[in-house]
């Protein structure tokens, strides 16, 4: 049980446009998801926490315009890099979790390279 | 602030050696300690947890005992195989107020092991 899922595993994308990336909890209701980025050989770094149906908090220094998270229901959070640049290239990995449980369970990360 | 220090690596042992991944750990409180491994390619997944002082976690052959005197979550396994070969992330989880909560990582130590 506990499975999450992202699609896609890797996206290659021209400068300038927009990619979505989807986080799904298979076998439970995720009232929390979290987006984080992780950079070549380096921990994960936190980007945003969202609970379904409200506004997701961002970390100090992430850009709220650029990465867009929709938290709709308690299945799926979406993030969508806006205007993408080569430096938003990076492996994004989300994770959900039970309300009341404090273990997180982790996707398999989506690779985006922008050229 | 949390704050997680693992030992870093990389580290290279010979099949079934005995390993050892050291973590240590400062929080405003008790925290669960976590242990992540993320195999090449791939997003995190855990490996064992524990959420109070000398707690056991244990998984696949590893353990890490909740050690609140030393602040520590060391990570063990008796004889380890080339399979094991990745990144482990020690992490703490920390229920601040008005709900909230954060994982926070430490840095992760490669493991590398050699037929």
């Amino acid at each position: 049980g506990a499975v999450v899922s992202q699609h896609p595993s890797r996206v290659i994308c021209k400068s300038g446009t927009s990619v979505k990336i989807e986080c799904r909890s298979l076998d439970f209701q995720a009232t929390t998801m979290f987006w984080y980025r992780q950079f070549p050989k380096q921990s994960l770094m936190l980007m945003a926490t969202s609970n379904e149906g409200s506004k997701a908090t961002y970390e100090q220094g992430v850009e709220k315009d650029k990465f867009l998270i929709n938290h709709a229901s308690l299945t799926l959070s979406t993030l969508t890099v806006t205007s993408a640049h080569p430096e938003d290239s990076s492996f994004y990995i989300c994770s959900a979790k039970l309300a009341g449980v404090d273990t997180q369970y982790f996707g398999p990360g989506t690779r985006l390279t922008v050229l | 602030g949390n704050s997680v220090t693992q030992m870093e690596g990389p580290v290279t042992l010979s099949e079934e050696a005995f390993l050892t991944i050291n973590c240590t750990y400062t929080a405003t409180g008790y925290p669960s300690l976590f242990w992540y491994v993320q195999y090449p390619g791939e997003g995190l997944q855990l490996l064992l947890k524990a959420t109070k002082a000398d707690d056991k976690g244990s998984n696949k052959g590893f353990e890490a005992t909740y050690r609140k005197e030393t602040t520590s979550f060391h990570l063990e396994k008796g004889s380890v195989q080339v399979s094991d070969s990745a990144v482990y992330f020690c992490a703490l989880i920390l229920y601040s107020g008005a709900g909230s909560y954060q994982l926070t990582f430490g840095k992760g130590t490669k493991l590398s092991v050699i037929p």
